[in-house]
Order: C-alpha cells, then structure tokens, then sequence
C-alpha cells in the first residue's frame, strides 16, 4: 500500500474550515484514499473515501489532485468536536481490509 | 445497543491469567477486525475475519487467539500476557466488500501486571 505524508499538527479557528492535506505520490491506480479520525480516548472514525473524483458527505468533502498525488479533507464549519487526529490512508492494494495508520495530524479547533 | 460495542472497556491482569476480549457489532456486517494501539504508536492490524472465516493473520504471536462464533461476535482470548501488550484493543467491523470502511468500537483498555 502506498504511504502517506501529513503535517504532525494544525490549528483552526471554530466556525472556519479546516483543510488537512495529505501527500501520497506514490499511490497506485487501484488504491483509494481513505480518512479516519481518532478522539482521544475513542476508537478511529470513518469519514470520507475516494478514488479520482472529489467527494461530498455529512461529515466532510474530499478534494483529490487530477495526478492523484495528493489530497485535501475539508471540514466546512469546524467545531471544538472536531479537534482529533485525522488519518490520511491509502488503501485497495494487497492485503485484504488492512488500513495502515501512520501518526496522523493532529487538529486543534481554538475557541 | 448500536455500533459496535466491546466488552469489557478495562481490564487488569496478570501474566499467567487468561481472559477473553469481547466484540459485538449491529450493524449487519460480515467482516471483523481486531488492531493493538500502543502508546505513541500507530493502530496495528491483528486479525481479520471475513465471513466468519479468518483472512489475515499479521505475525501476532500465539498468546493471542482469535475467535469469530458468527458474524457479529468476536472474541480475542488472551494468555500468558507480557507487560508489553498493555495497550488498547479495537475491534473494527464491515461489509465484506467494503473492507476498507470500517467502524470501530470504543476499544478495552488492557494492563498487564
């Protein structure tokens, strides 16, 4: 599967968007992207996948690059529920439901 | 009870008991997953069931013992446990033809003494 890249950490603002990036230039034409997201102290949650096209549900929208390299979540209107780490993972290879968590980013939603 | 549920939600033991992991998932799935997180570490798969039959078996060492009755209950039994699996135990559960959507339960946080 191929690995991904984000920054350790970012703040924003409540009520503004949050736009996490993530880098996976290494990802195969079959692997999708998935995201998850970890509250402290809870087990991770599923909020968005995609393969090319960008992505729109409840929870977030998914911008992926035309070349597929890199991708953006967005969180429209972020709340102070929203402040975890979001994990950025690529997955669809080989190995049969396996998602490879890396260290994530961790979002900080300020007041 | 909704999602998946895992029982209990803490647990101490020693090095020579054995004990058993519970998972129940309600949301019709057909496949399960059991991840270790260790402090400062990333989650690391452990198993994966797939219609009650077992798919992956990531290198984890023979104290732990999977267990999948049916498709909405899974079990990891424990013994003869090192300090070093202290760590949190997540079930995950999914549509078998959605293995990459996975939900998970609140986790057992597991202390080996």
């Amino acid at each position: 599967d191929a690995k991904t890249t984000q920054p350790p950490s970012m703040d924003c603002a409540e009520g503004r968007a949050a736009n996490l990036p993530c880098n996976h230039s290494t990802i195969s034409g079959n692997e999708y992207v998935y995201w998850y997201r970890q509250i402290h102290s809870q087990g991770p949650q599923y909020i968005i996948h995609g393969l090319k096209n960008n992505e729109t549900n409840e929870m977030a929208s998914l911008i992926i690059t035309e070349d597929r390299k890199s991708s953006t979540l967005i969180l429209p209107h972020a709340t102070l529920r929203d402040t975890a780490v979001y994990y950025c993972i690529v997955s669809g290879g080989t190995s049969y439901g396996k998602l490879t968590f890396g260290q994530g980013t961790i979002l900080t939603v300020h007041p | 009870e909704t999602g998946v549920t895992q029982t209990p939600r803490h647990l101490v033991m020693g090095m020579t008991n054995k004990k058993s992991l519970k998972c129940e998932q309600h949301l019709g799935h057909n496949a399960m997953y059991w991840y270790k997180q260790s402090a400062k570490k990333p989650l690391e798969l452990m198993f994966v069931y797939s219609l009650e039959e077992r798919v992956e078996n990531n290198s984890v060492p023979s104290r732990f013992s999977p267990e999948c009755p049916n498709s909405s209950h899974l079990f990891l039994h424990l013994h003869t446990l090192q300090p070093e699996d202290s760590a949190l135990y997540l079930c995950a559960s999914s549509l078998w033809d959605r293995p990459y959507e996975q939900y998970f339960g609140p986790g057992t946080r597991l202390t080996v003494t």
